[in-house]
């Protein structure tokens, strides 16, 4: 069983510019969220997708936005970069039913920005 | 709104030795999930436990368990018999069962094991 898969590990960018980071899914796995992680914090929920839909979205403004494929595979786009935006961003996939809980966090991918 | 509190920033406990990590949550939902992860310094976040609302005996995993305490809402870790590899972030999570399936975490808890 393939787990969850992040790339790249780590990026530098500079304020201004954009960034696509991606997530591949554990196997059989229909659901994708990210989150962002800041130095010394605890994640905090970005949005999740759903069959390719965007079903929840937390306190993050429009220029973060996603894209989730037929193959449950996600991407993660953030434009016009923020220094604010340096953290590690954490990808992580579940299978979506009222009994399912768990969900299988990739390594994450550490951005920082210039 | 959900809320996860983790009032303890840093711990210490003796390698062999137990340590409870403290959680307290809010939520209006009369369903939800509770979660505990571990962070290592590689950053990947590594599920421990698990305890849903309406579970009636507390989740335990190898040396980890939970002491669920529904009506003071809170969901500590009791890590038995520490080990060096111990030493990590240690977060606090909760998840409603309805809706958007988002996780809240808390600010976590450095937990350091010393030999």
């Amino acid at each position: 069983e393939t787990g969850v898969t992040q790339s790249p590990t780590h990026l530098i960018k500079t304020r201004g510019q954009q960034v696509t980071l991606r997530c591949s899914s554990q196997s059989g796995h229909n659901t994708v969220s990210w989150y962002q992680q800041a130095l010394g914090q605890g994640p905090q929920f970005i949005f999740q997708y759903y069959r390719e839909e965007e079903n929840g979205r937390g306190n993050f403004p429009p220029r973060f936005s996603g894209l989730q494929f037929p193959n449950y595979s996600s991407e993660l786009n953030v434009n016009a970069l923020e220094l604010d935006d340096s953290a590690l961003y954490l990808c992580a996939s579940s299978y979506r039913d009222p009994s399912g809980y768990e969900q299988f966090f990739g390594p994450g991918t550490r951005l920082t920005v210039l | 709104a959900q809320k996860i509190t983790q009032t303890q920033p840093g711990m210490f406990v003796q390698e062999k030795e137990a340590v409870t990590l403290d959680c307290t949550y809010d939520t209006s939902d009369p369903s939800y999930g509770l979660f505990w992860y571990k962070q290592p310094s590689s950053g990947e976040m590594i599920f421990l436990i698990y305890q849903g609302s309406y579970d009636q005996q507390n989740a335990t995993e190898g040396r980890y368990s939970l002491n669920f305490q529904k009506a003071r809402k809170s969901a500590n870790l009791v890590i038995s018999a520490s080990q060096l590899g111990d030493s990590a972030m240690y977060f606090c999570a909760m998840r409603a069962t309805s809706g958007t399936y988002k996780y809240i975490f808390g600010t976590g808890t450095r937990l350091k094991v010393l030999a």
